[in-house]
Order: C-alpha cells, then sequence, then structure tokens
C-alpha cells in the first residue's frame, strides 16, 4: 500500500534560516505529491502540489521538487518568517481516485523572531 | 461559496452516547471523506465516498459510520462513543478522477472528547 514518512520534528529555526523537511513515499503507479500546511487551530490548507516526476511545485516562497528516483518531496524554503510557524504535511493521492490522501506524520515547525 | 462546513466545533460525550458529526460543501465535488487526526500520527481516513449512494472504509473505520443521499452532504455517525474516539475530526471534499483540477478543501475541524 501507499505510505509517506517525514523527518522527525519538531523544527526549531530562526527567522531568515533555511528549511527542509524531509519527505519520502512508497506508492504503486504515478501518485500525485501534495504540502499541506496547518496554522494553529485551523484546518489543512493545500500548500503545493506536483503531479509528475521532476515537476517543481511551490507557493509563498515554498518550493518543492517530485524525485521518482529517491521517491522524495523535501519541502524547502529559503527564508522562513514567524509567520510559517505551523504544522507541515507531506502527502500522496492518485490510482483510482486522486481524492484519497495518504498522509504523512506531520512536521511541527517553530520561527523564533 | 461556503467551501466545507463542519459543525459542530466543539463537542464533550459520555462514553457510550452516540452523535452525528456534520459535513456539508457547495463546490459540487464528487469526492468526500472524514479524518481523524491525533497527536504524533498526521491525519488518518475513517470514511471516503466518491459520489451520492456510494461510500466505503478507510484506514480506521471502526466505530463510525457514514452515508450520502446527496452530493452536498456527508455526515459522520458516532453509534457508541468511546475514549479512544477523544480526536479533532476533519471533513474533507475535491473532484477525485481529474488530475489537473485535484486539490482537496478541508473543513475546520470539529474537537471531540469523550468522557
Amino acid at each position: 500500500g501507499n505510505s509517506v514518512t517525514q523527518m522527525e520534528g519538531p523544527v526549531t529555526l530562526s527567522e531568515e534560516a533555511f528549511l527542509t523537511i524531509n519527505c519520502t513515499y512508497t506508492a504503486t503507479g504515478y501518485p500525485s505529491l501534495f504540502w499541506y500546511v496547518q496554522y494553529p487551530g485551523e484546518g489543512l490548507q493545500l500548500l503545493l502540489k506536483a503531479t509528475k516526476a521532476d515537476d517543481k511545485g511551490s507557493n509563498k516562497g515554498f518550493e518543492a521538487t517530485y524525485r521518482k528516483e529517491t521517491t522524495s518531496f523535501h519541502l524547502e524554503k529559503g527564508s522562513v518568517q514567524v509567520s510559517d510557524s505551523a504544522v507541515y504535511f507531506c502527502a500522496l493521492g492518485g490510482g483510482t481516485s486522486y481524492g484519497k490522501l495518504t498522509f504523512g506524520q506531520g512536521t511541527i515547525l517553530t520561527v523564533h523572531p | 461559496n461556503a467551501g466545507v462546513t463542519q459543525t459542530p466545533k466543539f463537542q464533550v460525550l459520555k462514553t457510550g452516547q452516540s452523535m452525528t458529526l456534520q459535513c456539508a460543501q457547495d463546490m459540487n465535488h464528487e469526492y468526500m471523506s472524514w479524518y481523524r487526526q491525533d497527536p504524533g500520527m498526521g491525519l488518518r481516513l475513517i470514511h471516503y465516498s466518491v459520489g451520492a449512494g456510494i461510500t466505503d472504509q478507510g484506514e480506521v473505520p471502526n466505530g463510525y459510520n457514514v452515508s450520502r443521499s446527496t452530493t452536498e452532504d456527508f455526515p459522520l455517525r458516532l453509534l457508541s462513543a468511546a475514549p479512544s474516539q477523544t480526536s479533532v475530526y476533519f471533513c474533507a471534499s475535491s473532484y477525485h478522477r481529474d488530475r489537473d483540477k485535484y486539490e482537496q478543501y478541508f473543513g475546520p475541524g470539529t474537537r471531540l472528547t469523550v468522557t
């Protein structure tokens, strides 16, 4: 079956630091890959996505590249802000229904001024 | 559009009580699903539906029932609440067959405590 593994957290950074959150996956076929973000007290929001190998998803300064050869979709941002403090989830979907997502366990990011 | 709405936002139940968590969407999405979120475990799929009249089990279906009589609504029923069902519940909806249109929209969540 499908599975997603995220790096263990929590991650604590100073403002303007470089961020990487690792995500690797196991799936059959050709899944789509996603990063979702959850701000405190809120539901999940789609941050970015990639639907095929070598695609790069980007949004709000965050980027992730779909690497089929390493089965990875690592999230990066060059300069984090305090407002980026949230929980980040890597997820995959595909097969007969792109709606059926498999999530990683989530990574808590805290950014200090 | 209101997007995905969930009620109630908070609920406290006693062990053995039953209740229904409501979920509605106004985007004409075929696919709807329920997840529970527990610390350190991400989101786990409880039940999902690919259209009115069609439902299926996810990863953790025991103790929950669903039905889908309309495209818009997808209620989740707890039959006899247990402390292990204390969690935050999220409803989500999306298109499900079109890879390019795909985006899953989440409701704000229901925080349930079972004592």
